[in-house]
Formats: structure tokens, C-alpha cells, sequence
């Protein structure tokens, strides 16, 4: 079974809209950690954002959020107002174990293009 | 400015032949990881180390071998025994602290076999 799992190969959205990427997660580990990374064409993986399982609120860093779903193992990234250097592909990825198990599980992405 | 340097971005290399990829860190980062990327299949495990002289396999390192000789640097030698090597190659560092260990990213080595 696929831990990690993201639904939409690919999305256009309009500029200045808002845009959700979807991602639902498997584990069976009560804590573990949900990160977003993107990546340009460029190739290189920039960090998003990051939430930890027993995270209370949902995490925000400037135009991006998740939205932690924890009983539907849901960890989907809402990106406001979107930009036209918004478009590159995004990758959820997620951790088991804080301490020890320092891998991370990607899933397969979603190719996002924001359209003027 | 800190980083993680990669080298080289493009590698061409014949059936048969070893090649060495090059990851270098000035983060003082203790953990350091190799990826490969395939078109449609995400990010995968090759091979980690956490600290100078220890490393451990990841999902798919068969045809891979690494070494940590120093906290800096964590080459990875792509061998002929690698039957599909052509991808694009990620190298990343963390800390290795509890919590949310981020991981750093380099650009990427793009390798194809002829």
C-alpha cells in the first residue's frame, strides 16, 4: 500500500485564486510528520511547510497552510493568491518517527500551472 | 552562504562503466541522504548516513555504494550493477535533532546512460 498518496498528477489554476493539493497519508505510528516540498524546474526541493502529528493547529507559513485532517489522514496544502512562481510540481512526504528514523516517504506529486 | 553543493549537474555515462556523484555541505548538517527521482514515481531512498563512517541502505540501494569519510561530504558511486541508472539524483542534509528535521536539498545530478 502506498503511504503516501497524491491524487492530481496536475492542476491549472488561475492567478491570484487560491489552490488546494491533495494528500492523504497511511501509518499506523501515532507520531509522525507531514512536510511540503516544492520543486521548480530548476530540480531543487524547497521546503514548505511542516506539521507534526499531535500538532493542535494547523501550520502556517505566509501564503501556505495545511489543512491536517488526522482522522481522515488528510494533509492537504492550500496556497492563497496564487502566483505565476507558484507553478512547479509539489511533493508531500512524510516521516514515521521523530527520533531514529530520519527517512521520509515522498508521494508522487502534483505538477501545479498557474495560468495569467 | 550555506548549502549543498552538487556536482556534476549532467553526467553521461556508457553501459558498464562505475561513476561517482559528488555531494559536498557546509550546513554542519550530521545527517545526510541520497535520492532518486524517476518521472512519475516521486522521491526514493538510496542511501543515508547519520553521522562520519556509518551509513545505512535505503529502499533501493542495490547497484549504489556510498561513503562517509567526512561530516561534509557523502559521495555516491553509481556502479555497473545498477541496471536502470539513468534518473535525476538528489542529494540532502539535516540536522538530526528531534522535531521537524527539514530536510536541504542540492540542484541535482541529472545521470544518463548511453
Amino acid at each position: 500500500a502506498q503511504k503516501i498518496t497524491q491524487t492530481q498528477p496536475g492542476m491549472f489554476v488561475q492567478e491570484k485564486e487560491a489552490v488546494t493539493l491533495d494528500c492523504t497519508y497511511d501509518t499506523s505510528d501515532p507520531s509522525y510528520g507531514l512536510f511540503w516540498y516544492k520543486q521548480p524546474s530548476s530540480g531543487e526541493m524547497i521546503f514548505l511547510i511542516y506539521q507534526g502529528s499531535y500538532d493542535q493547529q494547523n501550520a502556517t507559513e505566509g501564503r501556505y497552510s495545511l489543512n491536517f485532517q488526522k482522522a481522515r489522514k488528510s494533509a492537504n496544502l492550500v496556497i492563497s493568491a496564487s502566483q505565476l512562481g507558484d507553478s512547479a510540481m509539489y511533493f508531500c512526504a512524510m516521516r514515521e518517527a521523530p527520533f531514529g528514523n530520519e527517512k521520509l516517504t515522498f508521494g508522487t506529486g502534483t505538477r501545479l500551472t498557474i495560468i495569467p | 552562504d550555506g548549502g549543498i553543493t552538487q556536482s556534476p549537474k549532467y553526467l553521461f555515462r556508457k553501459e558498464g562503466q562505475n561513476v561517482t556523484l559528488s555531494c559536498e555541505q557546509n550546513l554542519n548538517h550530521d545527517a545526510m541522504y541520497w535520492y532518486r527521482q524517476d518521472p512519475g514515481q516521486g522521491l526514493r531512498l538510496i542511501y543515508y548516513s547519520q553521522i562520519v563512517n556509518d551509513f545505512q541502505k535505503g529502499d533501493i540501494a542495490e547497484g549504489y555504494s556510498v561513503s562517509r569519510e567526512k561530516k561534509e561530504s557523502f559521495p555516491l558511486t553509481v556502479t555497473s550493477a545498477q541496471k536502470n541508472p539513468t534518473a535525476f539524483y538528489l542529494c540532502a542534509s539535516s540536522k538530526d535533532t528531534p522535531g521537524a528535521n527539514v530536510l536541504t536539498f542540492g540542484a541535482g545530478s541529472r545521470l544518463t546512460v548511453l
